[in-house]
């Protein structure tokens, strides 16, 4: 099946510093890939629809210029969290849609624990 | 947004079938069904989908009332490796998004 690694599992950081987090499909390739955020206790809340060779496009209320998107292939789209501070500590997931029909389902990486000191 | 409503928690007894219900009356006719579950601090596992018609998998049922306004997720055997947060997802077909609800807190008890 569908296989979506993401990379690193867990990252700590200092307040000020950005942190890349990395989202692969091993095994089919993505035009298309998501990023959500989870905190405690919370459901999953989509941030923003990553495309392959275009802008990503962010959902009302997530800050384009502190969660920036690249989508440079086809199997490969990064998060990167510029300048942190430790609201920005949350579980960051990613997910592709694998398969070639149009209600295939999304698969979802493992996430990663971001923590902000 | 979700357009989905689940109840929040649900128990069930090893080895018996869990039953998760998922409201969904804003269902349109090109919209599918998606389940979902979350083991704690882990990525939603994908369990099966459906537009209409009752679905089976190696892992559950998929049950679909006529009117689409509600299904139900049953898990025939649960065991306790099935505790988790169980997602209900409606997406349009060709459409990108999953908007995830708050979910069912399944706990399955020995």
């Amino acid at each position: 099946g569908a296989v979506v690694s993401q990379h690193p599992s867990r990252v700590i950081c200092k307040s000020g510093t950005s942190v890349k987090i990395e989202c692969r499909s091993l095994d089919f390739q993505a035009t298309t890939m998501f990023w959500y955020r989870q905190f405690p206790k919370q459901s999953l809340m989509l941030m923003a629809t990553s495309n392959e060779g275009s802008k990503a496009t962010y959902e009302q209320g997530v800050e384009k210029d502190k969660f920036l998107i690249n989508h440079a292939s086809l199997t490969l789209s990064t998060l990167t969290v510029t300048s942190a501070h430790p609201e920005d500590s949350s579980f960051y997931i990613c997910s592709a849609r694998g398969g070639g029909r149009s209600n295939s389902p999304l698969h979802f990486g493992n996430g990663t624990r971001l923590t902000v000191t | 947004d979700a357009k989905t409503t689940q109840p929040p928690s649900m128990d069930c007894a090893e080895g018996r079938a869990a039953n998760l219900p998922c409201n969904h009356s804003t269902i349109s006719g090109n919209e599918y069904v998606y389940w979902y579950r979350q083991i704690h601090s882990q990525g939603p596992q994908y369990i099966i989908h459906g537009l209409k018609n009752n679905e089976t998998n190696e892992m559950a049922s998929l049950i679909i009332t006529e009117d689409r306004k509600s299904s139900t997720l049953i898990l025939p055997h649960a065991t306790l490796r099935d505790t988790a947060v169980y997602y209900c997802i409606v997406r349009v077909e060709g459409g990108n998004q999953f908007y995830f609800g708050t979910g069912t807190s399944l706990t399955v008890i020995p």
